[in-house]
């Protein structure tokens, strides 16, 4: 199937520790993001890589490091968890293009830091 | 900067009839204009956007929206609600003339269609 699939579905850790999320997209798409959706369902971006190359950088604590090894691929590494890190998090891709190219969504990893 | 306004937080509609869900937006050019609709536990998907040309657009599972530049709105519409349309719908844009990748969403609304 066609998809952006995020890895694991489910997270559920202690403060302080160290974690990752995995996403990989087979649509053939140049550029990819990472998405924070709060308990609120407040949707606000993150990162987004275009062709491996970090484009955008929202004000996120350095706790959040992501790393694109190829354009299908986008990880998100968390240091330090903190209770605030609590959410819902996206991973989607698009196509770069002049014609305003939807964003293809995953079905998003839900962390938990207890 | 760009923004999103989607002014209700909830919106109830009686099976089988029209439903509206509102947004209006601000940016400094012109707007590349989307809707999303987000099922429970799901990811966001993509129903439709406005780009240029015709101000009504149509997208998936009969959904519509029409483009009102004068009152800078981007209104959802479907002519007849379904119970399975109840999920939480957002709103986003994009300024077309900044030649920025960030989409920026509005806070969401969730649509109940109430058999």
């Amino acid at each position: 199937d066609t998809a952006v699939s995020q890895t694991p579905k489910y997270l559920v850790t202690q403060m302080g520790n160290d974690k990752s999320i995995k996403c990989e997209q087979n649509l053939g798409h140049d550029t990819m993001y990472w998405y924070k959706q709060d308990s609120k369902k407040f949707l606000k971006i993150m990162f987004s890589y275009n062709n491996k190359e970090l484009i955008i950088n929202e004000t996120v604590p350095n706790r959040f490091s992501p790393k694109s090894p190829d354009k299908a691929h986008l990880n998100l590494h968390i240091n330090s968890l903190e209770l605030g890190d609590s959410a819902v998090y996206f991973c989607a891709s698009s196509q770069k293009g002049p014609q305003g190219s939807p964003l293809h969504f995953g079905n998003g990893t839900r962390l938990t830091v207890t | 900067a760009q923004s999103v306004a989607q002014p209700e937080d909830q919106v109830n509609v009686a099976e089988g009839n029209p439903l509206t869900v509102k947004c209006t937006y601000s940016v400094s050019g012109n707007p590349y204009l989307f809707w999303y609709v987000q099922y429970p536990n799901r990811g966001l998907q993509f129903l439709l956007k406005y780009i240029t040309g015709d101000n009504l657009v149509k997208g998936s599972y009969g959904f519509e929206a029409e483009f009102n530049k004068s009152q800078t709105s981007f209104h959802l519409k479907k002519p007849s609600a379904l119970v399975s349309d109840s999920a939480l719908y957002f709103c986003a844009v994009r300024d077309a003339g900044a030649g920025s990748y960030q989409l920026t969403f509005g806070k969401g609304t969730k649509l109940s269609v109430i058999p």
